[in-house]
């Protein structure tokens, strides 16, 4: 089966700097990753997805990701924080479901971003 | 959140009481399925449906029940069962062909009192 693995529960940054995310994955055949963020008290949003093509891969309010066939990572990257950026990010691989052949969504246990002023 | 919405968005129990939480998807994605989130913690599968009148055991069945009548509607009860249904429980809709990127409601926050 597949997996993926956000090995920070937190990652602090203050406001104006440069902030990384990890996510490592493991899979057999092509990956598909996925990058979603929580607000509090809500549900997820969709930033961003990296299916074929072009390495570094663009998405919403500012952030892009950089996949990494080699070191099997698919890091989620914002050139300068924003304390309204502080939430939980979730990275995802499309996975097969367990004895059914199907295809989903895995997540990863999620890192908590804080950005301080 | 849009083109998914759940109801009620807090919903509080009693012990010993079902309670069935809606989802609704105007999207019209083959794909819906059910999660559960627990304070500061990832995403657990409960349930999922692919198709019209079929739905599979996600990785915490226990405790919970669902139907799938209509493309656009998958409720999931609650049951007695549950043994710490205390939680904040999420929706997702996908299309099953391409790359399954999942579409999520606002979600709902049950509280056993």
């Amino acid at each position: 089966a597949q997996s993926v693995a956000q090995p920070e529960d937190q990652v602090n940054v203050a406001e104006g700097n440069p902030l990384t995310v990890k996510c490592t994955y493991s899979v057999s055949g092509n990956p598909y990753l996925f990058w979603y963020v929580q607000y509090p008290n809500r549900g997820l949003q969709f930033l961003l997805k990296y299916i074929t093509g072009d390495n570094l891969v663009k998405g919403s309010y500012g952030f892009e990701a950089e996949f990494n066939k080699s070191q099997t990572s698919f890091h989620l990257k914002k050139p300068s924080a924003l304390v309204s950026d502080s939430a939980l990010y979730f990275c995802a691989v499309r996975d097969m479901l367990k004895g059914t052949g199907r295809r989903a969504l895995t997540f990863g246990s999620g890192t908590r971003l804080q950005v301080q002023p | 959140d849009g083109g998914i919405t759940q109801s009620p968005k807090y919903l509080f129990r009693k012990e010993g009481q079902n309670v069935t939480l809606s989802c609704e998807q105007n999207l019209n994605h083959d794909a819906m399925y059910w999660y559960r989130q627990d304070p500061g913690q990832g995403l657990r599968l409960i349930y999922y449906s692919q198709i019209v009148n079929d739905f599979q055991k996600g990785d915490i069945a226990e405790g919970y029940s669902v139907s799938r009548e209509k493309k656009e509607s998958f409720p999931l009860t609650v049951t007695s069962a549950q043994k710490n249904p205390t939680a904040f429980y999420l929706c997702a809709s996908a299309r099953l062909a391409g790359d399954n990127e999942q579409f999520f409601g606002p979600g709902t926050r049950l509280t056993v009192l």
